[in-house]
C-alpha cells in the first residue's frame, strides 16, 4: 500500500506570494492533518480535515488554510508569504484521526 | 508556558542499553497522548497512542505508559540500536471539540557503540 505522499518535495518563494501544497493521504484514509515544523517552534498543528470538512484548527492567521477533496486529498494554501513562514510541513493521514497517523515525507518550504 | 513538558533534552546511550523519556503534560481535558520518533531531516513516525482507558501500549521495542492521574507519560525503549538515534515528541491532544493538540520540545536520543 503506498504511503502518504506530498508535493512539491521543495519549494522556494518570495515574500508576498502563496503556495499551494498537495498531500495525497494513504488509500482508505479519510482524516489528513497538517503540521509546521521549524527549529525555533517545533512540530505544531495546523488544521485537520476529515470527510472534505475542517475538524480542528490550531493557532495559526488566516493566511493559511486548506481543503479537501471527495477523493480525501487535500492541499495547504499560505498567501502573503513572509520570511517566517518557512518550514518543514508535513502532512499525516489516519483512518478517522483518532488512531496512528501517517505522515508524509513533508514539503520544505524556504521563503526569500 | 509550554503545556507539554519532556526529559530530558537530550540523552546519550551506549548501544543495547535501556532508557526511559518521560513526557509530563497539563493539558486538560485529555483525548489522548501520542509519542512520535522523527529521524533527522524527515517526517515523524507514530510510535504509540494512547487514550485516557490505556496506561500501557507497546511497539516492538518501544513501551509506552500512560498515568492520567498524574498526567505522566513515558517511553521506554529495550535493547538500544543505533537506529534508534532520534528526537522523541510526545503530543497531548485535549478533548476533539476543542482542537487543542499540545507537543513537547522533544528528546534527542543519541545512541553510540
Amino acid at each position: 500500500k503506498a504511503g502518504v505522499t506530498q508535493t512539491p518535495r521543495y519549494l522556494i518563494k518570495t515574500r508576498g506570494q502563496q503556495v499551494t501544497l498537495s498531500c495525497s493521504p494513504i488509500s482508505g484514509h479519510r482524516s489528513v492533518s497538517w503540521y509546521q515544523q521549524t527549529p525555533g517552534q517545533g512540530l505544531q498543528f495546523l488544521f485537520e480535515y476529515f470527510s472534505e470538512t475542517q475538524r480542528n484548527k490550531g493557532n495559526f492567521p488566516g493566511r493559511f488554510s486548506g481543503r479537501q477533496f471527495s477523493n480525501s486529498r487535500s492541499e495547504m494554501n499560505v498567501s502573503t508569504l513572509e520570511l517566517g513562514d518557512s518550514a518543514l510541513y508535513l502532512c499525516a493521514s489516519s483512518f478517522t484521526g483518532e488512531e496512528t497517523q501517517y505522515f508524509g515525507p513533508g514539503t520544505r518550504l524556504l521563503v526569500l | 508556558k509550554n503545556q507539554v513538558e519532556q526529559s530530558p533534552q537530550s540523552l546519550i546511550i551506549l548501544e543495547g542499553k535501556n532508557c526511559t523519556l518521560q513526557c509530563n503534560y497539563t493539558v486538560s481535558p485529555f483525548s489522548n497522548l501520542r509519542w512520535y520518533k522523527q529521524d533527522t531531516g524527515r517526517g515523524p513516525v507514530s510510535l504509540t497512542i494512547m487514550t485516557f482507558s490505556e496506561n500501557t501500549k507497546s511497539n516492538g521495542r518501544y513501551t509506552a505508559t500512560l498515568d492520567a492521574d498524574t498526567k505522566q507519560s513515558s517511553l521506554h525503549i529495550t535493547a538500544s540500536q543505533l537506529s534508534d538515534s532520534a528526537s522523541y515528541i510526545c503530543v497531548v491532544s485535549a478533548d476533539r471539540l476543542s482542537d487543542d493538540m499540545r507537543f513537547g520540545a522533544g528528546t534527542r536520543l543519541t545512541v553510540k557503540p
